[in-house]
């Protein structure tokens, strides 16, 4: 079956220093890959995706994902954290199965807490 | 990307009533999700509303539970039926939208529910 791993609950960064954000999967075929993050009492805002390509894909606000398909990981990342990016991420995959329309399978999600 | 409103933005219920979640798009879409996310959990998928035809639902959800309509391409409500405090959740809309050579997500700002 279809899944995605986010093992961490949470992660807490100081400020200026770089995060990573993991991200397991499991699926059938070739996956696409997505980071959505979620601040307090919003809707998802979508990060960065990975379709086909390069490994290293770049996002928004400067957070960028390394798909790496050895490893079945898509872990997010940036240089230098602010304050600003404490949040909840969510790692998703579209269900290959799902015909041709985009059926998301999240993760848990992983809040984010970066310290002054 | 796409600008998606959701009414009401949240509300507090009494078990054994129903609510009507409406979901609203700036543009014609062809596919309406909608997803719930329920307390410190990661977002599920409830149903897939076409317009013109019966939404189709996940395993788990059924349709005298959560009734979808999709009148035309820029508008979906949802309803809640039947409430219980186990449906208290973040109810949120998400669109398909062409983007490059893959379809992306996007999503409203949820709607919180309450269900005393």
């Amino acid at each position: 079956a279809q899944s995605v791993a986010q093992p961490e609950d949470q992660v807490n960064v100081a400020e200026g220093n770089p995060l990573t954000v993991k991200c397991t999967y499991s699926v059938s075929g070739n996956p696409y890959l997505f980071w959505y993050v979620q601040y307090p009492n919003r809707g998802l805002q979508f990060l960065l995706k990975y379709i086909t390509g390069d490994n290293l894909v770049k996002g928004s606000y400067g957070f960028e994902a390394e798909f790496n398909k050895s490893q079945t990981s898509f872990h997010l990342k940036k240089p230098s954290a602010l304050v600003s990016d404490s949040a909840l991420y969510f790692c998703a995959v579209r269900d290959p199965l799902s015909g041709g329309y985009n059926k998301l399978i999240f993760g848990a999600g992983t809040r984010l807490a970066v310290h002054p | 990307s796409a600008v998606i409103s959701q009414k009401p933005s949240r509300d507090i219920c009494q078990r054994g009533t129903s609510l009507t979640i409406q979901c609203q798009v700036d543009s014609q879409v062809t596919m309406m999700f909608w997803y719930r996310q329920q307390p410190g959990q990661s977002l599920t998928l409830i149903a897939t509303a076409n317009q013109g035809s019966e939404a189709t639902y996940e395993s788990g959800f059924v349709i005298d539970k959560f009734p979808i309509s999709r009148p035309n391409l820029t508008f979906s409500t949802l309803t809640v039926s039947n409430m219980s405090p186990e449906d208290s959740s973040i109810y949120l809309c998400s669109v398909e939208r062409i983007s490059g050579a893959y379809n992306e997500q996007f999503f409203g700002p949820g709607t919180r529910l309450t269900v005393l």
